[in-house]
């Protein structure tokens, strides 16, 4: 069974600053993906940014980017430029894929709340 | 807006009571899953179709729970003699057949369980 932990429960920023969440995750499989989840305040879930397991290239979305460290099993998000509407949960999550196509739920870290100060 | 629907978006329930979710699916989305959310915890998966088929079912999926998707479009998910500790978000998710691994969420259905 995989794993995820986000061990930051919250983190709060100044605005424009840049922050990075943790996450580390336990998997025996060697294909999977790694995602962020966005889930602003009684509003639904949404997704940040996704990398696949056998890239070696962090992906980046506009702001947001990652630090994949495979070997460390190790997934950060790093924001850049904060904005008052990144105030929100994100969660880590891991799903593993079956190989004839489909995959498994996503299993989810417990969350970090970040909250951006104006 | 086509996205992830859910209903009702709160229930309020006296303990022992049976309640049921529905959720719609982005429109051609041919797998949709289910998952519950605690306060203060992440998305736990529950179940998950592939179509109308039912594939998969987390050990959280007590007998008490059951989930349908008759015709491969909507689901339901009912919860038959409600606990105290069924109190939770339930999130529907649907993803398309060439991009399983990206899921779109609704916006959940709130249980209370007095």
């Amino acid at each position: 069974a995989q794993t995820v932990t986000q061990s930051q429960p919250e983190m709060s920023v100044q605005e424009a600053e840049t922050v990075t969440l943790s996450c580390t995750y336990d998997t025996s499989e060697n294909n999977y993906y790694l995602f962020w989840y966005k889930q602003p305040p009684s509003r639904q879930m949404i997704l940040v940014i996704r990398q696949e397991a056998y890239k070696q290239q962090n992906a980046t979305e506009n702001r947001f980017s990652v630090n994949f460290q495979k070997a460390a099993k190790s997934f950060s998000l790093k924001i850049s430029d904060s904005q008052l509407g990144d105030t929100a949960m994100y969660f880590c999550a891991f799903m593993k894929p079956h190989s004839g196509g489909g995959a498994d739920g996503l299993t989810f870290g417990k969350g970090t709340h970040l909250i951006i100060q104006p | 807006d086509t996205g992830v629907s859910q209903n009702p978006r709160h229930k309020i329930t006296k303990r022992g009571q049976n309640v049921t979710f529905r959720c719609d699916p982005i429109s051609e989305h041919n797998r949709l899953y289910w998952y519950r959310q605690t306060l203060g915890q992440g998305p736990e998966f529950l179940t998950y179709f592939q179509n109308e088929a039912q594939l998969e079912k987390s050990r959280l999926l007590s007998d008490r729970f059951s989930a349908e998707r008759p015709k491969g479009s909507f689901s339901t998910l009912e919860i038959q003699r409600t606990e105290q500790g069924d109190s939770a978000m339930y999130l529907c998710a649907s993803s398309p057949q060439h991009l399983y691994n990206e899921q779109f969420f609704g916006p959940g259905t709130r249980l209370t369980v007095l």
